[in-house]
């Protein structure tokens, strides 16, 4: 059973680019979630797809964004680079369960971007 | 504000030896839980233990069980008989299950090495 998958694993990109980052959740999960890992850092949480709309959002700019499928896949998409975008980007997934208590999230591996 | 502490950035154990990993959290709601994650060079977090804070009992797994003092709003981790393959970042977070939130939020982390 193949866990959460993410590509690309590394991509470098230049200040002011633009980047795309895909994951495909765990078989049977419906909610995808991104992370944002800056080196030493804990992740922080950018946002949570369900039903193809964003549900809750963390501290981050409008320039992040995302998108589910009717697959459940998800895009993170990231506008106008800053070096500070560097960082893992971690993709997690879960099967939603309403109110009855806290989902155990499944993480991939991440994409590790680098802006020069 | 919802934080989590992890006071220590590096400890290090011998093989087959016990360590403690300590955590502090600060959060105004009630029903939450905790987690501890570990994250190894291959970047993948891996969940270790989960801890629902409406319960009194500590939670065990295998080798890994917590000391959770809710009203110190203390989680920490205990590793028994420490193996190599435990060598990695290990991360406390918590989340508060309003809605179906995935928010989950991190510590910084602690490094722990394994020596045999």
């Amino acid at each position: 059973d193949a866990g959460v998958t993410q590509s690309p694993t590394h991509l470098i990109k230049t200040r002011g680019q633009q980047v795309t980052l895909r994951c495909s959740p765990k078989s049977g999960h419906d909610t995808v979630s991104w992370y944002q890992q800056a080196l030493g850092q804990g992740p922080q949480f950018i946002f949570q797809y369900y039903e193809e709309e964003e549900r809750q959002r963390g501290n981050f700019p409008d320039r992040f964004s995302g998108h589910q499928f009717p697959n459940y896949s998800s895009e993170l998409n990231v506008n106008a680079l800053l070096l500070g975008d560097s960082a893992l980007y971690l993709c997690a997934s879960s099967f939603l369960r309403g109110y009855s208590g806290a989902n155990v999230l499944t993480f991939g591996a991440g994409s590790r971007l680098t802006v020069l | 504000a919802q934080t989590v502490t992890q006071s220590q950035p590096e400890m290090s154990v011998q093989e087959a030896e016990t360590v403690t990993l300590s955590c502090t959290y600060d959060t105004s709601e009630n029903n939450y839980y905790l987690f501890w994650y570990k994250q190894p060079p291959s970047r993948q977090m891996i969940l270790v233990i989960r801890q629902e804070a409406y319960k009194q009992q500590n939670a065990t797994e295998n080798r890994f069980s917590v000391n959770f003092q809710k009203a110190a709003k203390s989680f920490s981790l205990k590793i028994s008989d420490s193996q190599l393959g435990d060598t990695a970042m290990y991360f406390c977070a918590f989340i508060t299950p309003q809605g179906g939130s995935e928010k989950l939020v991190f510590g910084k982390g602690t490094k722990l090495t394994v020596n045999p």
